[in-house]
Formats: C-alpha cells, sequence, structure tokens
C-alpha cells in the first residue's frame, strides 16, 4: 500500500537560514510526488510536484525539492527561510494511474524565529 | 480563474444534528475530492467523482455519510447524524486532468459538541 512518511512534526528555523523537510514514500512503482504548504485557515496550495525526469524541481515561492529513488525520498528545501513560509507542510504521493488519488503525510509544521 | 469555493467556512453543531457542506470546483475540471482533515493529520480521501459519477467511495463511512454531484459541478457533503469524532476540516479540492493537479478549496471546519 501507499504511503507517506514525515518524521518531522515540528521544525523550527531562524529567518534567513535554510530548510529542509523530509518525505519518505512506499509506493511500487513510479510515484507521482506532491508538496503543498496550508497556512493557517486555509487551503493546501501546491508548492511543486514530481513525475518524471529532472529528479530536481522547482516550485513556487523559492522552494525547490529533489526525488531520490535509492532512497525513497521526495525531501523539500529552501535556501533563505521568510517570515510568511511558516505554515504547515504536506508532503503527497499519487499513483501514476489516472485516478489523481493523493496519499498525504502527516505534515510538518514549520515555525520561524525572528 | 476562480478558485474552489466551499461554504460554510465554519459550522458548530450538537452531535445528532445534521449537517451538509457545499463545494463549487473550479470551472472545466470533471474530477472533484472530498478529504477529511483531522487535527494534526494530513487530509484524507472520503470519495471521488468523475462528472456525476462516485467512483471512489471506499473511505466514505456510508452508515451517516453522504454526497451527490448533480450535473457534474457543484457538490454537496452531508452527515446525518453527526458524532464528535466527526469534528475535522473537510477539504474539497478539483483536478485538472491537463496537469493532473489538485487545487483545493479553504474547507469548511465543522465542530461537533
Amino acid at each position: 500500500a501507499q504511503s507517506v512518511t514525515q518524521p518531522d512534526i515540528h521544525i523550527t528555523v531562524s529567518e534567513g537560514a535554510s530548510l529542509e523537510l523530509r518525505c519518505n514514500y512506499s509506493y511500487g512503482a513510479t510515484p507521482y510526488l506532491f508538496w503543498y504548504v496550508q497556512s493557517p485557515g486555509q487551503g493546501l496550495q501546491l508548492l511543486l510536484k514530481y513525475f518524471s525526469g529532472d529528479t530536481l524541481v522547482q516550485g513556487i515561492k523559492g522552494f525547490e525539492a529533489e526525488f531520490k529513488r535509492s532512497q525513497s525520498s521526495f525531501n523539500l528545501r529552501k535556501p533563505s527561510v521568510h517570515w510568511s513560509d511558516a505554515a504547515e507542510y504536506f508532503c503527497a504521493v499519487a499513483s501514476s494511474g489516472n485516478t489523481g488519488k493523493l496519499i498525504f503525510g502527516q505534515g510538518t509544521t514549520l515555525q520561524v524565529k525572528p | 480563474e476562480a478558485g474552489v469555493v466551499q461554504s460554510p467556512r465554519y459550522k458548530i453543531i450538537e452531535k445528532k444534528q445534521p449537517v451538509a457542506f457545499w463545494c463549487n470546483p473550479i470551472s472545466g475540471h470533471n474530477t472533484l475530492y472530498w478529504y477529511r482533515q483531522n487535527l494534526g493529520q494530513g487530509p484524507e480521501l472520503l470519495i471521488r467523482y468523475e462528472n456525476e459519477e462516485a467512483v471512489d467511495d471506499s473511505q466514505l463511512p456510508k452508515d451517516r455519510f453522504s454526497a451527490e454531484r448533480l450535473k457534474g459541478v457543484d457538490s454537496t457533503l452531508k452527515i446525518q447524524p453527526a458524532e464528535l469524532g466527526d469534528s475535522a476540516v473537510y477539504l474539497c479540492a478539483s483536478r485538472s486532468r491537463r496537469r493532473n493537479e489538485q487545487y483545493f478549496g479553504p474547507g469548511t471546519r465543522l465542530t461537533v459538541t
């Protein structure tokens, strides 16, 4: 069965510092991978996605993620965090079929210190 | 392009009462999803529609939950009767088949007292 694990429930970084959020997935075939961000009281906004091709994908708001098949990982990174990045981040996996059904991790809450 | 619209944004009801949530997806999106997000968790799929047909409702608690998508556009999710454990955020999403991306609405936060 497909599953997603986000090992870090809560992360605190200083503004301007670099960020890496971890995501590990379990899926037998080639997965479709996504990162979403959710601000308090808001819906989920897509940051980036990986379907195939270049394993380093660029997203919105200066985020990037790297797909590593050997490690079953899809970690999200940002070189310099802004206070507005404080939010909850969700990694998700979908089958490569056409259902679009997403399996989400439990999320990582990012706190940014001034 | 307008996003996914949901209403109400917040709902507080007593247990055993009925409640309904409404969703208007992005125009042209044939696929619509309802998710439930418990506090501190990621969203979990309840039901998926392709046009007006429910094609994946395996996670929907059918004894108390029902959903419909008449005419393949708007959708309503209903709970009757509500239980304390139904307190959660209910998210609606629609999918662009061309881009294979899901777009989420702001959600309805349900509190059952």
